[in-house]
C-alpha cells in the first residue's frame, strides 16, 4: 500500500503571498492530520480533518485554513505568508480517529 | 493539556550497543495512547512503537522496546543492538483515546547518533 505523499517537497515563496499544500493519505485512511515543524516551537498541531470536516483546530491563527475532500485528499492553505512559517509541514493519516498516525515525506516551506 | 517531556536533547551510542530513551508525560487522562516516532536525515517521521495505557504489557518491536510505568507517567524507549541506521532524532507523542482533543502532542526531541 502506498504511504502518505505529499506535495510539493519544496516551496519557496515571498513574504504576502499564499501558498497550498497537497495532502493524499494511505488508501483507506479517513483522518488527516496537519502539523509544522520549525526548530524553535517544534511540533506543532494545526488542524485534523475526517469525513471532510474539521473535528479538532491548533492554536494557529486564522491565516492557516485546511479542506478535505471526499476521497479524503486534504489541502492546507496559508495567506499572508509570514517569514516566520518557514518550516516543515507534515500530514498525517489515520484509518480512523483516535488511531495511529502516519506521516508523509512533508513539504519545506520557504518564506523570503 | 498534555505536555511531553524528553530530557535528552542528544545521545551517542556505539554501534551494537544499547541505548534508553527517556519521556515524561503529564495528563489527567487515563485512557490513552503513546508512541516513538523517529525521524532520520531525510526528515520523514516513522512511527516505531506504540503503547496502549490499558495494556500493562510493554510494547516490543524487534529491537525496540519501551517500559511504560503509567503511575510514574514515564515512557522510556530502548534501542538494542544499535545500527547505523537508527541515527535519527526521537520524538515522544501522546493522544488522548477519548474525546476529540486526540492529535499528537509532541516531545521536544532526542537525537541519536549512533557511532561506527
Amino acid at each position: 500500500k502506498a504511504g502518505v505523499t505529499q506535495t510539493p517537497r519544496y516551496l519557496i515563496k515571498t513574504r504576502g503571498q499564499q501558498v497550498t499544500l497537497s495532502c493524499s493519505p494511505i488508501s483507506g485512511h479517513r483522518s488527516v492530520s496537519w502539523y509544522q515543524q520549525t526548530p524553535g516551537q517544534g511540533l506543532q498541531f494545526l488542524f485534523e480533518y475526517f469525513s471532510e470536516t474539521q473535528r479538532n483546530k491548533g492554536n494557529f491563527p486564522g491565516r492557516f485554513s485546511g479542506r478535505q475532500f471526499s476521497n479524503s485528499r486534504s489541502e492546507m492553505n496559508v495567506s499572508t505568508l509570514e517569514l516566520g512559517d518557514s518550516a516543515l509541514y507534515l500530514c498525517a493519516s489515520s484509518l480512523w480517529m483516535q488511531e495511529t498516525q502516519y506521516f508523509g515525506p512533508g513539504t519545506r516551506l520557504l518564506v523570503l | 493539556a498534555q505536555t511531553v517531556t524528553q530530557s535528552q536533547p542528544e545521545m551517542s551510542v556505539q554501534e551494537a550497543e544499547t541505548v534508553t530513551l527517556s519521556c515524561t508525560y503529564d495528563t489527567s487522562e487515563n485512557n490513552y495512547y503513546l508512541f516513538w516516532y523517529k525521524q532520520p536525515p531525510s526528515r520523514q517521521m516513522i512511527l516505531v512503537i506504540r503503547q496502549e495505557a490499558y495494556k500493562q504489557q510493554n510494547a516490543t518491536e524487534n529491537r525496540f522496546s519501551v517500559n511504560f510505568q503509567k503511575a510514574a507517567k514515564s515512557f522510556s524507549l530502548k534501542i538494542s543492538d544499535s545500527q547505523l541506521g537508527d541515527t535519527a532524532m526521537y520524538f515522544c507523542a501522546f493522544m488522548k483515546h477519548e474525546g476529540v482533543d486526540y492529535k499528537l502532542s509532541f516531545g521536544a526531541g532526542t537525537t541519536v547518533t549512533v557511532r561506527a
